[in-house]
């Protein structure tokens, strides 16, 4: 069974400072990991995905995410938080769930508040 | 591309009554999910359909939800009779191989 582990429900950093996100998973086959971000009363937008390949990928405003097979890990960073990035983020896995289809496993979320 | 299209967008409704949400996913998806999100239990999927055909339906909470997926191009979410602790956000999303994307949600109030 796929699981998804966020640590931190809520994290705060200054304005300018590193964001920092991390996720933890747990998977019996390779993953696909994605980050989403929710701003308020929006719906969930992909943030930046990792399939094969590149271990660091890139997304969008900024973020990045590095897989780690050897840490299970799939922590999302942002060299500089802007009042902008305050939202939730969601780290999921997904798995192939048979007849062709594949289910996102999601974390519990992180709130991001960027203090001025 | 237009993305996934939910309606209503808000709907407020008094307990008993039935509701419906609409969801039409992305052209060419051939997956189709739903989910509910509350400050509570945070995001909770409910059911998901491939090709049309509902595949796990473990996370609809009781029989007073149904769902239903006449065609690739539609989806409906029903609740009869709504409950006040039916109020929550309720999501549409569709896929083709793993990545997914999120309609805007309708925002739902049982009073």
């Amino acid at each position: 069974a796929q699981s998804v582990t966020q640590l931190g429900s809520h994290v705060s950093v200054s304005e300018g400072a590193l964001v920092l996100l991390r996720c933890n998973y747990s998977s019996s086959v390779p993953p696909y990991l994605f980050w989403y971000v929710q701003y308020p009363n929006q719906g969930l937008q992909l943030l930046l995905k990792y399939t094969t390949g590149a271990t660091l990928v890139k997304g969008i405003n900024g973020f990045e995410a590095e897989f780690k097979k050897s840490e299970t890990s799939f922590h999302l960073t942002k060299p500089s938080a802007h009042m902008s990035d305050a939202a939730e983020y969601f780290c999921a896995v997904t798995f192939a769930s048979g007849a062709g289809s594949y289910q996102l496993t999601f974390g519990k979320g992180t709130k991001l508040s960027v203090i001025p | 591309d237009a993305g996934v299209i939910q309606s209503p967008r808000h709907e407020v409704t008094e307990m008993g009554q039935e509701v419906t949400l609409r969801c039409k996913p992305i052209s060419g998806h051939n997956s189709l999910f739903w989910y509910r999100q509350t400050m509570m239990r945070g995001l909770e999927l409910l059911i998901y359909f491939n090709n049309n055909v509902p595949i796990d339906d473990s996370g609809m909470p009781e029989d007073r939800f149904s769902a239903k997926m006449p065609n690739a191009s539609f989806s409906t979410l029903k609740i009869q009779p709504s409950e006040p602790r039916d109020s929550a956000v309720y999501f549409c999303a569709s896929s083709l191989k793993g990545e997914q994307f999120f309609g805007p949600g309708t925002r739902l109030t049982v009073l």
